[in-house]
């Protein structure tokens, strides 16, 4: 399973775009990149997924380079709301057992 | 998207008691579902894999008797703890994945989470 590696924590003014790295040095050809958020005492919740260049949808927008070895998870104009912590997931179709990282606690202030 | 439920979202009881948390796939089927445990300020800590008609498969360090795992049907997984003590106070959290729609890129679903308080 590839180790993925985050930013602890960050902040963010409303409004702001933020983008998350994710490292995954030893990501293997067959893995996807996930990234989940959370809310306090709620479980997770998907946000985006991709495998190479750049995918968006209607929240985010995920910055995935040639070489895969990292992943950017950009949140346009966060609001106060998005203040979670986000996880970035690496495993492939066929390996199903999910192992979490510490996740990146983003702080939206006013 | 696909729907996991968890029940109950909370619950207190006595140490020594049992307690028994439901996670159930409402629109879909999960051959496969995963149990985790979170702590306060914490990541989600995998304890068991969850296979449909099979003995569960525990991670490192869990006590497969303590924690028991049934799937009985595809659509269900229970989490029994078994004699519970304070220390065991966390929220337990099940995910799915989803299973024939297409290609499975590895999404899980996640319930919402069971807060479990042990007197």
């Amino acid at each position: 399973l590839a180790k993925t590696t985050q930013p602890i924590s960050m902040d963010s003014y409303e409004g702001q775009e933020v983008n998350i790295t994710c490292s995954h040095n030893n990501i293997a050809t067959n893995d996807y990149i996930t990234w989940y958020q959370q809310f306090p005492s709620q479980g997770p919740r998907f946000i985006i997924q991709g495998y190479k260049t750049k995918v968006t949808n209607e929240v985010a927008s995920l910055f995935i380079p040639a070489d895969r070895k990292s992943s950017t998870l950009s949140l346009p104009r966060v609001s106060l709301s998005d203040t979670a912590v986000y996880y970035c997931l690496v495993g492939d179709t066929g390996g199903f057992k999910t192992i979490f990282g510490a996740g990146t606690r983003l702080f939206v202030k006013a | 998207g696909a729907v996991v439920s968890q029940h109950p979202s909370w619950v207190i009881c006595k140490s020594g008691t049992s307690v028994k948390i439901e996670c159930r796939s409402l629109d879909f089927q999960a051959t496969t579902m995963f149990w985790y445990r979170q702590f306060p300020k914490q990541s989600l800590m995998l304890m068991a894999t969850s296979n449909e008609g099979s003995k569960a498969t525990y991670e490192q360090g869990v006590e497969k008797d303590k924690f028991l795992i049934n799937h009985a049907s595809l659509t269900l997984s229970t989490l029994t703890v078994t004699s519970a003590h304070p220390e065991d106070s966390s929220f337990y959290i099940c995910s799915a994945r989803v299973v024939g729609r297409g290609k499975d890129t590895g999404e899980l679903f996640f319930g919402e989470g069971s807060r479990l308080t042990v007197l």
